[in-house]
C-alpha cells in the first residue's frame, strides 16, 4: 500500500520570503500522480499543483513549484514571495495511474499548517 | 457550473441518531469518494464508487453505508451515530483513470461538519 508522509506539522514564513514544505511517499509503482492541495480556513480543498511521475520536469504554477525526486520518493513544494493568503493547511497526496477502482483513490499525508507573518 | 455540492454543511446529532449526507456532482464523473478529516490524521477514505450502482470500502468504512443509485449522486449514511464519528466529511469526484480527460485530480466539495453528542 502507498503511504504519504509529511513530517513537519507546522511551519512559519515571513511575508515575501520563500518556504519549502516537505513530503515523502512510498510506492512500488512507476506511474502515478502527486499533488499538493491547500485547505484555507474556509475548509475548501484547492488543488495547488500536480506532478505526473513520468515527467522529469518539475511542475510550476506561478509562485508555486515542486522539487520532484522520483528515486528518493520526495515531493516538496516551494512557495516563493509568500503572501498572507498562503496561510493554510497543505496536504501532499498520491494517486496511482493504474486503471483499477481500488487504486484510483487519493492517499493523503497528515498535512502541514503554514502561517505567514506580516 | 456547481462542481461538487454537499448537503448539509453542518449537522449536530445525538448518539444513536441516523442521518444521510448527500453529494451531487454535475461533471459527469464516474468515480466518487467519501473522506473524513480529523485533526492530525489527514483525510481518510471511507467508501468509494467507480460507477453508478457500485460501491466499495475504503480505509475506515465501519459505521457507514453508501449508495450510488444515480451517477451524479453519492450518499453517505450513518445508521447509529457515535461520538467517534464527529468529523468533517468531504465528498470528491473524478474521471475514470482510463478517461482521456483524466488529469488524476480529485474535485472536492466544501465539506460537511458533523458533531455527535
Amino acid at each position: 500500500a502507498q503511504t504519504v508522509t509529511q513530517s513537519q506539522p507546522e511551519m512559519s514564513v515571513q511575508e515575501a520570503e520563500t518556504v519549502t514544505l516537505s513530503c515523502t511517499y512510498d510506492t512500488s509503482e512507476s506511474d502515478y500522480y502527486l499533488f499538493w492541495y491547500k485547505q484555507p480556513p474556509s475548509r475548501q480543498m484547492i488543488l495547488v499543483i500536480r506532478q505526473e511521475a513520468y515527467k522529469q520536469q518539475n511542475a510550476t504554477e506561478n509562485r508555486f513549484s515542486v522539487n520532484f525526486q522520483k528515486a528518493a520518493k520526495s515531493f516538496s513544494l516551494k512557495i516563493s514571495d509568500s503572501q498572507l493568503g498562503d496561510a493554510a493547511m497543505y496536504f501532499c497526496a498520491y494517486r496511482s495511474a493504474r486503471n483499477t477502482g481500488a487504486n484510483s483513490k487519493l492517499t493523503f499525508g497528515k498535512g502541514i499548517t503554514l502561517s505567514v507573518r506580516p | 457550473n456547481a462542481g461538487v455540492t454537499q448537503t448539509p454543511k453542518f449537522r449536530v446529532l445525538k448518539t444513536g441518531q441516523s442521518m444521510t449526507l448527500l453529494c451531487a456532482q454535475d461533471m459527469n464523473h464516474e468515480y466518487m469518494y467519501w473522506y473524513r478529516q480529523d485533526p492530525g490524521m489527514g483525510l481518510r477514505l471511507i467508501h468509494y464508487s467507480v460507477g453508478e450502482g457500485t460501491t466499495a470500502k475504503g480505509e475506515v468504512p465501519d459505521g457507514y453505508n453508501v449508495s450510488r443509485l444515480k451517477k451524479q449522486n453519492f450518499l453517505l449514511g450513518l445508521e447509529s451515530a457515535a461520538p467517534s464519528q464527529t468529523s468533517v466529511y468531504f465528498c470528491a469526484s473524478s474521471y475514470s483513470p482510463a478517461w482521456t480527460m483524466n488529469t488524476g485530480e480529485l474535485f472536492f466539495g466544501e465539506g460537511s461538519r458533523l458533531t455527535v453528542l
